[in-house]
């Protein structure tokens, strides 16, 4: 049962444009919602997050955006740049029950210079 | 501050051998996890500790896959005897028990190849 999902595997993008990354959920327990980045051979990297009773969060060029009515979330990258060229999870945490995170199975972003 | 570290960072076997994974959490971190991530999909949990305790290895085939963390710290992941479809990269990630508990920081993996 796959409680995130990302439907976009890849997004290609000009440089100095926006990126749009979407993700729905199912669960509505989920308290906290993360993306990560990851680059080849390396390891996910926390990117950004957001509660559940927030609906924006920023951090310079990236903004995650929630709809807890739609069980949505998107991050936006502004201005996109070369170097943001990875894949991106979506992820969700629970409070209650397992503390563990619920990944999406990401989307491969490419921004072309 | 020195992050998650995994070894081997590559590892091939056949099917039906064993093989082992090792992982060095972020120093204070209480809470030490491993998951796999087959190509395609995102990173499956398989079990979390808390400090040298189990708190959730609902998804680990206990059959074939065991894990332990002695003192608190490091943990080892186990296989035997491998599949074929355990063919994936094998994170470890740790995160604090307090606070942003929820940020969790990934190792570099361990990419497992069976033949």
């Amino acid at each position: 049962d796959q409680q995130v999902k990302q439907n976009s595997p890849s997004l290609s993008v000009q440089e100095g444009r926006i990126s749009i990354l979407n993700c729905d959920y199912t669960n509505s327990m989920f308290d906290y919602f993360l993306w990560y980045k990851k680059y080849p051979a390396e390891g996910p990297t926390f990117l950004i997050s957001i509660s559940s009773i927030k609906d924006k969060n920023e951090d310079g060029r990236f903004t995650v955006f929630l709809n807890k009515s739609a069980k949505h979330l998107s991050l936006h990258i502004v201005p996109s740049q070369p170097g943001d060229s990875a894949v991106y999870f979506c992820a969700s945490w629970a409070e209650t029950g397992a503390n563990n995170l619920f990944f999406g199975t990401g989307t491969r972003l490419t921004v072309i210079p | 501050e020195a992050g998650v570290a995994q070894s081997p960072r590559y590892k091939i076997i056949e099917k039906r051998q064993s093989v082992a994974f090792w992982c060095n959490p972020i120093s204070g971190h209480a809470t030490l996890y491993w998951y796999q991530q087959i190509l395609g999909q995102g990173p499956k949990l398989l079990i979390q500790f808390q400090n040298n305790g189990v708190v959730d290895d609902s998804q680990l085939p206990k059959d074939r896959f065991s894990a332990e963390r002695l003192k608190g710290v490091d943990s080892t992941l186990k296989i035997q005897p491998a599949k074929l479809e355990d063919s994936a990269v094998y994170l470890c990630a740790s995160s604090q028990t307090s606070g942003a508990s929820y940020e969790q920081y990934f190792g570099p993996g361990t990419r497992l190849t069976v033949t």
